[in-house]
């Protein structure tokens, strides 16, 4: 069982370019989320999904946009990086529709992506 | 608004020793859940514990335990016996109780370096 993977692991990126980091996962999870982290902010929600064809934004959604075409995917694009992106992003999942207790189920998270702009 | 807040951004301690971890909380929901997560050296987020704000029972598991105060708004975790594999960042986090989504609010973390 895979649970979260997240891809790619690291990245560099020039201010200015673009990418998008995928995240999926294996669990049947109706919820996702991207986090990002930063030294003593511990993790801030960046935008989350409760389910597919749906996305809302989080604490820090600013410059980042996401899609949920798939239930097993939750992707996140930087249309144009700025070095104050750079960090170490998070997926997670919860939330299997049906199982007990799935309304307050711990997150499951993926191992982060390095991100560095400069 | 949510807020969690973890005044100690780094504590050392040498091996065996017990060591405890603060947490304090903001809500003004009346109910709400509470998670402590560990992020080793290696980077990846481990669930420790949750607790809902309706069972104020402490809790023990192994060398690890929970002390909940609704009174202080505070969920504390003591590592006992500390050991070198302990060496983590440590989060604490608040869900709030009518969070359709999930989601969590987290403090900014507690690094803490066990040495031998």
């Amino acid at each position: 069982n895979a649970g979260v993977t997240q891809t790619p692991k690291f990245r560099v990126l020039k201010t200015g370019q673009s990418m998008t980091l995928l995240c999926a996962q294996d669990m049947n999870h109706e919820y996702m989320y991207w986090y990002r982290q930063d030294p003593g902010m511990g993790l801030r929600l960046i935008h989350y999904s409760v389910g597919e064809g749906t996305t809302a934004k989080g604490e820090v959604p600013d410059g980042y946009n996401v899609s949920r075409l798939k239930k097993q995917n939750f992707l996140l694009g930087l249309e144009s990086a700025a070095p104050s992106q750079t960090s170490v992003y998070f997926c997670a999942s919860s939330f299997e529709q049906g199982a007990s207790s799935s309304y307050n189920s711990p997150l499951h998270f993926g191992n982060g992506t390095r991100l560095t702009v400069t | 608004a949510q807020k969690v807040t973890q005044a100690q951004t780094e504590i050392s301690v040498v091996e065996k020793e017990d060591v405890t971890l603060d947490c304090v909380y903001e809500t003004r929901d009346t109910t709400y859940y509470l998670f402590w997560y560990k992020q080793p050296p290696s980077g990846e987020l481990v669930f420790l514990i949750r607790r809902n704000s309706f069972d104020e029972q402490n809790e023990i598991s192994g060398r690890y335990s929970w002390n909940f105060q609704k009174s202080t708004s505070s969920f504390n975790f003591t590592i006992t016996a500390s050991q070198v594999v302990d060496s983590a960042v440590y989060f604490c986090a608040l869900r709030r109780g009518n969070n359709a989504g999930n989601m969590l609010t987290f403090g900014g973390g507690t690094r803490l370096m066990v040495k031998p």
